[in-house]
């Protein structure tokens, strides 16, 4: 049982790049949510879903976008990278509201 | 506005001591909490959970208590280890998605 797998671990952007970083879980859990967290900022979420087919936007949603085709894949888009993205990615999944997350060991991504 | 947060950014605790890590919560309908552990380099763990109904909740080592008169939170580990070090986030559930405190970092020292 792997729990939450995130890939990749690590990635460094130039600067307009695009890329798309991939969370999967297999607990059959509903909710799925992605987190960046900087240095002493704590956890932010930037989106979330709490169903196949559904996403919504967390506290920094801004030069994100997410998807959610299948109930155990959510994906982390970033269309065009700015430096100010640079960040470790967290994707956490829960069975339902009010339910301890599972999150991932992260991505840690550097765009230059 | 409202919010999760811990009184110390960082918490010394010796070898062996009982630490206490605090949390203060603004949002009064809360129903739920969470501890969690983030050691270097890794995700947030879960820790233990605790319930409005609740006012303690006991696991391995841990106990977490809430006041709910003053809106306080906080998390008792007995015996404090070296693989204890790391950075604690209490966590509110609200709607559909969790609310993470900043962190306590706690520091073993021997």
């Amino acid at each position: 049982n792997a729990g939450v797998t995130q890939t990749p671990k690590f990635r460094v952007l130039k600067t307009g790049q695009s890329m798309t970083l991939l969370c999967a879980q297999d607990m059959n859990h509903e909710y799925m949510y992605w987190y960046r967290q900087d240095p002493g900022m704590g956890l932010r979420l930037i989106h979330y879903s709490v169903g196949e087919g559904t996403t919504a936007k967390g506290e920094v949603p801004d030069g994100y976008n997410v998807s959610r085709l299948k109930k155990q894949n959510f994906l982390l888009g970033l269309e065009s990278a700015a430096p100010s993205q640079t960040s470790v990615y967290f994707c956490a999944s829960s069975p339902g509201t009010a339910y301890g997350y599972t999150f991932g060991s992260g991505t840690r991504l550097t765009v230059v | 506005g409202e919010s999760v947060g811990l009184h110390l950014p960082t918490l010394s605790v010796q070898e062996g001591d009982n630490s206490i890590i605090n949390c203060a919560y603004s949002n009064s309908a809360s129903d739920y909490f969470i501890w969690y552990k983030q050691e270097s380099g890794k995700g947030p763990q879960f820790i233990i959970d605790i319930r409005s109904n609740m006012d303690k909740r006991q696991g391995q080592r841990v106990t977490v208590l809430l006041n709910k008169t003053v809106k306080h939170l906080s998390l008792q580990i007995a015996a404090t280890q070296p693989g204890d070090s790391a950075v604690y986030f209490c966590a509110e559930w609200r709607a559909q998605i969790i609310i993470f405190g900043k962190g306590t970092r706690l520091h073993i020292l021997p």
